[in-house]
């Protein structure tokens, strides 16, 4: 069936150095994805998002790559900081053109100052 | 700008009562709202879709007479948990969008309510 998981369930990095959280994807028709991060307690919050006739795309801090020949797509944080120390999701849009967001299994960023 | 807002933030209740939780859109037009359920250390499931002034469309598996969801307005959604059991505590997170489902419409999440039966 179609399922969105990651790789590493806990990251640890050192404050200043960059991340790369990683997520694959089974379902090849995807073809919108989102990274969200997640702080205790609290609802996702967007971070950056890329279509699949893209490759990679970047935001503030961020970038989102997609490799569709393995589906896999990660994300980059530059200059880690503690505030990044969050779950960061990954998602797909599934549902044909409309809007279904299947987030995947998460993965916790801790940042060690 | 854009921003959710989920009433109660936490709620605790006896087994067999009945919780209700608000979720609304603060400065912008939610026309879908879509409600998801978050067990700790787990991923978000969504639950269901709601669109102003429609029924609620629900995922597989998740009943629809035990999680009832009003979309009466544009700006306010409510998800009532009928006859709740210790199995139906968990953390429950709203999400609204301006637009008509389309794919890449943004997701705006509420900062979720933990629900706690005892």
């Amino acid at each position: 069936g179609e399922s969105v998981g990651l790789h590493l369930p806990t990251l640890s990095v050192q404050e200043g150095d960059n991340s790369i959280i990683n997520c694959a994807y089974s379902n090849s028709a995807s073809d919108y994805f989102i990274w969200y991060k997640q702080e205790s307690g609290k609802g996702p919050q967007f971070i950056i998002d890329i279509r699949s006739n893209m490759d990679k795309r970047q935001g503030q801090r961020v970038t989102v790559l997609l490799n569709k020949t393995v589906k896999h797509l990660s994300l980059q944080i530059a200059a880690t900081q503690p505030g990044d120390s969050a779950v960061y999701f990954c998602a797909e849009n599934t549902s044909g053109g409309y809007q279904k967001v299947t987030f995947g299994t998460g993965t916790k960023l801790q940042v060690i100052p | 700008g854009a921003v959710v807002s989920q009433h109660p933030s936490r709620v605790i209740c006896k087994s067999g009562t009945s919780v209700k939780i608000e979720c609304r859109s603060l400065d912008f037009q939610a026309t879908t709202m879509f409600w998801y359920r978050q067990f700790p250390k787990q991923s978000l499931m969504l639950m269901a879709t709601s669109n102003e002034g429609s029924k609620a469309t629900y995922e597989q598996g998740v009943e629809k007479d035990k999680f009832l969801i009003n979309h009466a307005s544009l700006t306010l959604s409510t998800l009532t948990v009928t006859s709740a059991h210790p199995e139906d505590s968990s953390f429950y997170i709203c999400s609204a969008s301006e637009g008509t489902r389309r794919k890449t419409d943004t997701q705006y999440f509420g900062p979720g309510t933990r629900l706690t039966v005892l």
